[in-house]
């Protein structure tokens, strides 16, 4: 089973408009990581979360993790067409580093 | 942030070789590299975890003999993959962790390695 689920899988938007991916674990996460990725393309980091209740903004980009630590939203202000890509959610479950991840949600920015 | 660099960035082989990719922090010193697999439209796998100077540690359902995983400095970790057939095309990316002191300290990721077997 998955054990990171990413909703929606899959999101399009009018530019300028907001929204908001989530990501839920069943299991209490010692770090909870957000990339963007391109297709075919490595990750890029966006933010690190570690502490309950913890909020980390750039630019429009704004990440929460839950003071359960089992959740976890990133939250896109007036969005652009830069901001298209597929978002992974990756959670170290294990506290080893080990990171899984998240179906990914794909983002398209309509003009 | 830090740079890790992944070579080569796209593979063609035929079915039965072996192919190399390399992973490299290009300034930082990783202690600990991870290897995951992609397969189109699907997210990110974790394969293995090397150590520096130690044994990877395979994830369930990897076949240690198949992904030989070498990292023998701080820099550079490869994964071979042996007698590559069709199904073990994918796109492979490898993540560089720096300071065991610090817990879920942050992972770089590499470009990705686009292995196609023909």
């Amino acid at each position: 089973s998955q054990e990171l689920e990413q909703s929606p899988q899959s999101l399009i938007v009018q530019e300028g408009k907001n929204l908001t991916i989530n990501c839920t674990s069943s299991k209490t996460l010692y770090g909870l990581y957000w990339y963007k990725q391109k297709y075919g393309e490595g990750l890029i980091f966006l933010m690190m979360l570690q502490k309950g209740g913890e909020e980390k903004s750039h630019e429009k980009i704004t990440a929460k993790l839950d003071e359960k630590k089992q959740q976890s939203s990133l939250h896109i202000t007036a969005s652009q067409p830069s901001h298209a890509g597929i978002y992974l959610c990756g959670a170290d479950i294990g506290g080893a580093q080990k990171l899984v991840f998240g179906q990914g949600t794909r983002l398209t920015i309509n003009p | 942030g830090a740079v890790v660099s992944q070579h080569p960035s796209w593979v063609i082989c035929k079915s039965g070789t072996s192919v190399k990719i390399e992973c490299r922090s290009l300034d930082f010193q990783a202690t600990t590299m991870f290897w995951y697999r992609q397969f189109p439209k699907q997210s990110l796998m974790l394969m293995a975890t090397s150590n520096e100077g130690s044994k990877a540690t395979y994830e369930q359902g990897v076949e240690k003999d198949k992904f030989l995983i070498n990292h023998a400095s701080l820099t550079l970790s490869t994964l071979t993959v042996t007698s590559a057939h069709p199904e073990d095309s994918s796109f492979y990316i490898c993540s560089a962790s720096g300071d065991p002191r610090r817990p879920n300290s942050e992972q770089f990721f590499g470009p990705g390695t686009r292995l196609t077997v023909l």
